[in-house]
This record gives structure tokens, C-alpha cells and sequence, in this order.
């Protein structure tokens, strides 16, 4: 089954401890984006990817880094979580970087930062 | 940045009735998504539709990119219908996909 897939879907953890939250896709997809979804502030950007080794920033990537070392996988990094990244976070891939094709999200993950 | 706007914010329906959800944007797209976040908050493909109008079950839509608007059309609303509904559009030489603000749909039984 085509899709992409985010771990873990839910998480809760301390300020200043560094966590991952992988994203896979297995359709063979160029681009892969990740965004998050907070109260009043609707869906934002925090950085996508046009092709393996190549990423840029989004709309608010503070805090955040990515690697795309693999077509399939574009995790996302927290070295020091905040409460204010506290979300729920999703992952993205559509087929070309162009981005004028289908994009596709992962179910998310609902990150807690206390 | 391109600016997408959702109206209603909210719509109430009875189970059985009929709505159309209309989406404007300010610049010209190569890319238009409906999505429907359902109450697990998973983000649902409903329809890409750049231009043009597709239909599937009892759900449409409808985009006309030279006026700068799509619509939804949900037929004999199901209670599992509710959730929120989101517009998403990437502009010309963009690489995001834009959100509205969505339209939160409750149906009743």
C-alpha cells in the first residue's frame, strides 16, 4: 500500500532532550516536507526537500534540522525541545519537487514538550 | 505569500442535507487540495484538483483557476462526514502547499 508513514504517532517528552520523529514514504517521491499544525495558526512549513541531499527551510524552522540521506526517509530533529514545540507534526512526499503533484501526509504526531 | 481563504469557518448540518465549501486564493496555482482532518486529526486526500471538477461518491469539487476559487460540494451529509476541511494550494513556482483556515463541519444525526 502506497503511503507514508510517521513514528511515533504520539510522544511526551522533557525540555532539552534531543528526539527524532522519523517520516518513510514508498512511492519513490522527490519531495518530502514537513509541517505543523498548531491552535489558531492553522498548517505552517518547517522544511522540505527536493531530492536526496537537498533541503531548505520552510516557513518556521527554528529549532528544528532535517537530514534526506535516502530518497524514502526524511527524519525530523529536535536537539533541544521547547514547550513551544509542543504540535502535531506531519510528514509530507509528493512525487516531483516541483510540487504540482498529489501530496500526500503521514497520520502525525502529536508532540508534547513539558 | 499567496493567501487562501475558507468560508464557512463553520457549517452545522442535519445527517441528509447538502453544503458547498468554497475556497479563494490571491495568485495564480499549480496545485489545489481538499483534505479532510478527521477527528484522530489525520489529514485525508480528497480531491487534487489544479483545475477542472471530479467526483467521487458523494463528494465533488470544483476549481476555476482563472477566477481564483475552488469549491466542495458534500452530498446527503453522513455524520461521519465531520471534521474539518482544508484547502491547500501551492503557487506558481512555490514549494509549499499553502493551508486555509478550514471549515469545521459538525453533522448531526
Amino acid at each position: 500500500e502506497a503511503q507514508v508513514t510517521q513514528n511515533p504517532r504520539y510522544l511526551i517528552t522533557v525540555t532539552g532532550k534531543k528526539l527524532t520523529v522519523t517520516c518513510s514514504q514508498n512511492m519513490n517521491h522527490e519531495y518530502m516536507s514537513w509541517y505543523r499544525q498548531d491552535p489558531g495558526l492553522g498548517l505552517r512549513q518547517i522544511y522540505y526537500s527536493m531530492n536526496v541531499e537537498a533541503t531548505d527551510k520552510g516557513d518556521v524552522p527554528e529549532g528544528y534540522k532535517v537530514s534526506r540521506k535516502e530518497k524514502r526517509n526524511f527524519p525530523l530533529i529536535l536537539e533541544s525541545p521547547s514547550p513551544n514545540q509542543t504540535s502535531l507534526y506531519f510528514c509530507a512526499s509528493s512525487l516531483v519537487g516541483t510540487l504540482n503533484t498529489e501530496a500526500f501526509f503521514g497520520q502525525g504526531t502529536r508532540l508534547t514538550v513539558v | 505569500g499567496i493567501q487562501v481563504e475558507q468560508s464557512p469557518p463553520d457549517l452545522i448540518l442535519q445527517e441528509g442535507a447538502n453544503s458547498t465549501l468554497r475556497c479563494n486564493f490571491s495568485d495564480s496555482v499549480n496545485n489545489l487540495q481538499w483534505f479532510h482532518q478527521n477527528p484522530w486529526g489525520q489529514l485525508i486526500n480528497l480531491f487534487y484538483i489544479p483545475s477542472g471538477t471530479k467526483q467521487n461518491g458523494r463528494l465533488s469539487a470544483t476549481t476555476v483557476a482563472t477566477e481564483r476559487y475552488s469549491l466542495l460540494y458534500i452530498s446527503s451529509s453522513q455524520t461521519t462526514d465531520s471534521g474539518v476541511y482544508f484547502c491547500a494550494v501551492v503557487a506558481d513556482s512555490g514549494y509549499a502547499l499553502n493551508f486555509g483556515k478550514g471549515t469545521s463541519l459538525l453533522v448531526t444525526p
